[in-house]
């Protein structure tokens, strides 16, 4: 079984500041896929970064970058220069990598307020 | 525009009745996910099929079923609806392939039952 825990359920930055999500898993899969998702107040689910359990690199996608310690089980993302528009909830996911464990299964996620 | 289409967007209906969701995947993908967001449930997998086939089944009801047609778009069928069943229901889709980098979300059908 595959498990999320976000342990913030709320946090405030002051706009330009960079700002971690932090995001913890646990899992038994040898291999899986941990992906980050932003969802603004209009409901959507909007695809930011991912980051394989084999990749030696962080991943980075622009302003987002991925904090990936497979030692300690963590996943945290990482915001740059935050801007008000990044105001949103945030969910940390994984994902199993082998045929009928593909699904996605998230943590409770993280409400980001940005204060200009 | 993640490129999955989800219709409708607002559904309002009565306790008992019946509703269809439909979801067209992303040109290409072969595998379509149902997922149920809730206030006291969070996000919830509830089904998997890829190319037309039952794949994977999470937290769905029996009173909830789900196909995937021949054109690979889907549809979310759930019946005798309680007020509890009021949620968000997101499709996603993706390739079907093993190590997938991505999984792209419609934008959600929000489902009340009244």
């Amino acid at each position: 079984a595959q498990k999320i825990t976000q342990t913030q359920p709320g946090m405030f930055v002051q706009e330009k500041e960079a700002v971690t999500l932090d995001c913890t898993y646990d899992t038994s899969d040898p291999s899986y896929g941990l992906f980050w998702y932003k969802q603004p107040s209009s409901g959507e689910m909007i695809f930011l970064i991912y980051q394989g359990s084999y990749d030696q690199q962080n991943a980075t996608e622009g302003r987002y970058s991925l904090n990936f310690q497979k030692a300690r089980k963590s996943a945290n993302l990482v915001i740059s220069a935050s801007q008000l528009g990044d105001s949103a909830m945030y969910f940390c996911a994984m994902r199993g990598l082998f045929f009928g464990n593909e699904k996605l299964t998230f943590g409770t996620g993280t409400r980001l307020t940005i204060i200009p | 525009d993640s490129g999955v289409t989800q219709t409708p967007k607002h559904l309002i209906t009565a306790t008992g009745q019946r509703v269809t969701l439909r979801c067209s995947p992303r040109s290409g993908d072969l595998s379509v996910y149902w997922y149920q967001q809730s206030l006291d449930q969070g996000l919830q997998f509830l089904i998997q099929y890829y190319n037309g086939e039952e794949r994977a089944k999470g937290n769905i009801l029996e009173r909830f079923s789900a196909q995937q047609f021949p054109d690979l778009h889907s549809e979310l069928n759930l019946s005798s609806l309680e007020l509890g069943d009021s949620a968000l229901y997101f499709c996603a889709s993706s390739e079907g392939g093993q190590g997938e980098t991505e999984a792209f979300f419609g934008q959600g059908t929000r489902l009340t039952v009244v």
